[in-house]
C-alpha cells in the first residue's frame, strides 16, 4: 500500500463547477496535510495546508480533514480553466521529521 | 528574492557519464529538499540538509547517487555512473525552519536524460 493514495485522473469539470480532490494516508501519526498544484512543465507550489480536523477555507479553496479516517480533501468552487494542473497532496509526519510524502497526483481539467 | 536556483535546467548525457545537478537555496533558509519526479513514481525525496547537515537520506536510490551541502547555499546530487532509468526531473526545495506547515519552495528543475 501507497502511504499517500490519489486517484490520478483526469478529473474533468466544467467551469464554474465545484472540482473535488481526495487523498489518503496510511500513516495514522502523520501531522499536517499540503496541497500543492503543479502545472505542466512548471514545479509545485503551495495551495493549503491544514492539520485540525474539519476545513479551512482560503478563497475558492477548501481544505477537509477526518484524521479518524485518514482522509484529506481539496474542494475548488467556481472552477476556472487555470485551474487545470495536476494537485498533489503532500502528508508530513509526526515528530522531528521534516520529510513530506507526496502522492503521485490528480490531474485536474476544467473545461470553459 | 529569486527563488531557488538550480543548474542546469535540461542536461542530456550517455549511459555511464557523471552528472552533476546544482542548487542554490533561497538565502536564509535552513533546510534544503533534494526530489526526483517521474510519470511512474510521481515526486520522491531523495535526500534533505538542515543547515548543511544530511538529516535522512533513506531516498537516495544507491550507491550512484550522492549529495553534498558544503555551504548554506549550494548543494549539489551527483549520479556516477548515470543510467536510463535515472532518466527524470530532479528538483531541489528549501525550507525556512521545521514547523508543522512550513512551506517548502520548489526551484524550476533540472529534467534529465539519461540515453
Amino acid at each position: 500500500q501507497k502511504e499517500v493514495e490519489q486517484n490520478s485522473g483526469p478529473l474533468s469539470v466544467p467551469e464554474g463547477a465545484i472540482a473535488s480532490l481526495n487523498c489518503t494516508y496510511s500513516d495514522r501519526g502523520s501531522q499536517s496535510f499540503f496541497w500543492y498544484r503543479q502545472y505542466s512543465g512548471k514545479s509545485p507550489e503551495l495551495i493549503m495546508f491544514i492539520y485540525s480536523n474539519g476545513d479551512k477555507e482560503d478563497g475558492r479553496f477548501t481544505a477537509q480533514l477526518n484524521k479518524a479516517s485518514q482522509y484529506v480533501s481539496l474542494l475548488i468552487r467556481d472552477s476556472q480553466p487555470s485551474d487545470s494542473a495536476t494537485y498533489l497532496c503532500a502528508v508530513k509526519g509526526g515528530g522531528a521529521t521534516n520529510k513530506l510524502i507526496f502522492g503521485t497526483g490528480t490531474l485536474l481539467a476544467v473545461q470553459p | 528574492d529569486a527563488g531557488v536556483i538550480q543548474s542546469p535546467r535540461h542536461e542530456v548525457t550517455e549511459m555511464g557519464q557523471e552528472v552533476t545537478l546544482r542548487c542554490k537555496p533561497i538565502s536564509g533558509h535552513d533546510y534544503l529538499f533534494w526530489y526526483r519526479q517521474t510519470m511512474m513514481r510521481g515526486l520522491e525525496l531523495l535526500i534533505y540538509f538542515n543547515n548543511n547537515v544530511p538529516i535522512d537520506d533513506s531516498g537516495m536510490p544507491e550507491d550512484r547517487f550522492s549529495a553534498k551541502m558544503p555551504n548554506a547555499s549550494f548543494s549539489t546530487l551527483k549520479i556516477q555512473p548515470s543510467e536510463p532509468r535515472d532518466s527524470a526531473v530532479y528538483f531541489c526545495a528549501s525550507s525556512l525552519r521545521a514547523n508543522d506547515y512550513n512551506e517548502q519552495f520548489f526551484g524550476p528543475g533540472t529534467r534529465l536524460t539519461v540515453l
